[in-house]
């Protein structure tokens, strides 16, 4: 099983739409989730991070953990162009004596004019 | 406040040679971790450096190296390069290490091997 799972996609919305992009984990004892974006060609952009069960707003975006149920997910409301790219969503894993952020190999979205 | 930098930008080597990248973290941050990206694999840990101390490291062979220096730039080292050496090399800086501390991110090093 793989440590962070993401559908790869591609996720399409119509502009103005809300995209909702998910991720699960495996590791019980992780603390701390982030999403990144990464447009083609480019590194990744901290978005997002989220550290206790609920709902993080900023902006347009919102980020929604469960911690019970081992789920991130990342909504994007009124979507615009702009916001097509790759989404990771990364997560902490607090091994023993061994930590490090993990990633999934991202979700692809494309909203269209 | 600068961001992270990486030098050089793109580098185009063969086989068998070795290549060394630079990161420069933001200033105030002391934690730098590498990264390898590729389509097949996405990101995957290289090793993490801090207070000039490798603190963890991927399961990468040993031909990847690197190091951190007082002012806490660090460099990776390659040996030997092989074809599936070719990426992009992502170097992240924080604060400090730990679940809380957000990680960002630099252009990367386009690293491709012939």
């Amino acid at each position: 099983q793989k440590e962070v799972e993401q559908n790869s996609g591609p996720l399409s919305v119509p502009e103005g739409a809300i995209a909702s992009l998910n991720c699960t984990y495996s590791d019980r004892g992780s603390q701390s989730f982030f999403w990144y974006r990464q447009y083609s060609g480019k590194s990744p952009e901290l978005i997002m991070s989220i550290y206790s069960n609920g709902d993080k707003e900023d902006g347009r975006f919102t980020a929604q953990l469960n911690k019970a149920s081992q789920y991130v997910s990342l909504l994007i409301r009124d979507s615009q162009p702009s916001d097509s790219a790759t989404y990771l969503c990364a997560v902490f894993y607090p091994g023993t004596g061994f930590q490090k952020l993990v990633f999934g190999t991202g979700t692809r979205l494309l909203v269209s004019p | 406040k600068a961001g992270v930098t990486q030098t050089p930008r793109y580098l185009i080597k063969t086989r068998g040679q070795q290549v060394t990248l630079s990161c420069s973290p933001i200033s105030g941050h002391r934690s730098v971790s590498w990264y390898q990206q590729t389509p097949g694999q996405g990101l995957q840990f290289l090793f993490e450096y801090f207070s000039e101390t490798q603190r963890n490291k991927g399961n990468f062979p040993g031909r990847f190296s690197g190091r951190q220096f007082s002012n806490s730039r660090s460099e990776m080292n390659v040996s030997t390069l092989e074809l599936g050496d070719s990426a992009l090399y992502l170097c992240a800086s924080t604060l400090s290490p730990g679940p809380l501390n957000e990680q960002f991110f630099g252009p990367g090093t386009r690293l491709t091997v012939l």
